[in-house]
């Protein structure tokens, strides 16, 4: 079965930046959404069609592709952006939707 | 505004069937090119889509599961029911329901969520 990958952890200091990858093959001919998901709280949409952003999603969340990885960049990390992160896209058919295996975010 | 709100048994025995129902507002299951999909999260872990259903009605699953799933819906209800047979304690998860967004009828994503309801699986 199709597979995304993600680094399991990523640290920075609140004000640097953030960049979290998500690899899978099909990533040059399939869309990848971005999730945020605080602990016991729902998924929140962050990006989607790799790098547009939802309205009411700050500027500092940007989105970028290339080749078989995408990457989530958070500008200016925040403490309030500690949070798993996750990538979500589907197969190269298209008929299966996959998510990555998450991402914790810790502002140090 | 739109919700969507999970709602089912906190607790099945292993090999019953588990029924959730999805009741959603602020936008029609009728809309063309919307659908809605379930989401699960075990504890501690990552999520794991499962199905999904569109205003067409047509439907997808998760290869692995497909055997076990069921998604239809009511539209003059606005519920979307998933059902899944023979459950076992390994599918004891938080269960979300989704909008997919007329926008991604063809590259499926998801910018509403519902609460989520944690399902347990025990005897």
């Amino acid at each position: 079965s199709y597979e995304l990958t993600q680094p399991p952890s990523v640290s920075v200091s609140p004000g640097q930046t953030a960049r979290i990858t998500c690899s899978g093959d099909a990533l040059p001919k399939q869309y990848a959404y971005w999730y945020q998901q605080k602990p016991g709280q729902a998924p929140v949409l962050v990006i989607y069609k790799d790098s547009e952003r939802p309205s009411g999603i700050p500027e500092r969340f940007s989105g970028s592709s290339s080749g078989t990885t995408v990457t989530l960049t958070i500008s200016g990390v925040q403490a309030e952006d500690e949070a798993d992160y996750y990538c979500q896209s589907a197969d190269s058919s298209g008929t299966e939707e996959v998510f990555g295996g998450g991402t914790k975010l810790t502002v140090l | 505004q739109v919700t969507l709100k999970e709602s089912g048994p906190v607790l099945v025995k292993p090999t019953e069937t588990l029924t959730l129902t999805c009741t959603v507002s602020g936008f029609s299951l009728s809309n063309a090119r919307m659908g809605v999909s379930w989401i699960r999260q075990p504890p501690g872990k990552a999520l794991e889509w499962l199905a999904h259903i569109f205003s067409n009605d047509e439907k997808s699953y998760s290869t692995s599961l497909k055997s076990r799933l069921t998604i239809s819906k009511d539209t003059s209800k606005s519920q979307v029911v998933l059902t899944m047979t023979n459950m076992d304690p390994v599918d004891t998860a938080t269960y979300y329901c989704a909008r997919i967004p007329a926008d991604g009828y063809n590259y499926a994503f998801f910018d509403y969520w519902g609460q989520g309801t944690l399902v347990t699986v025990s005897s």
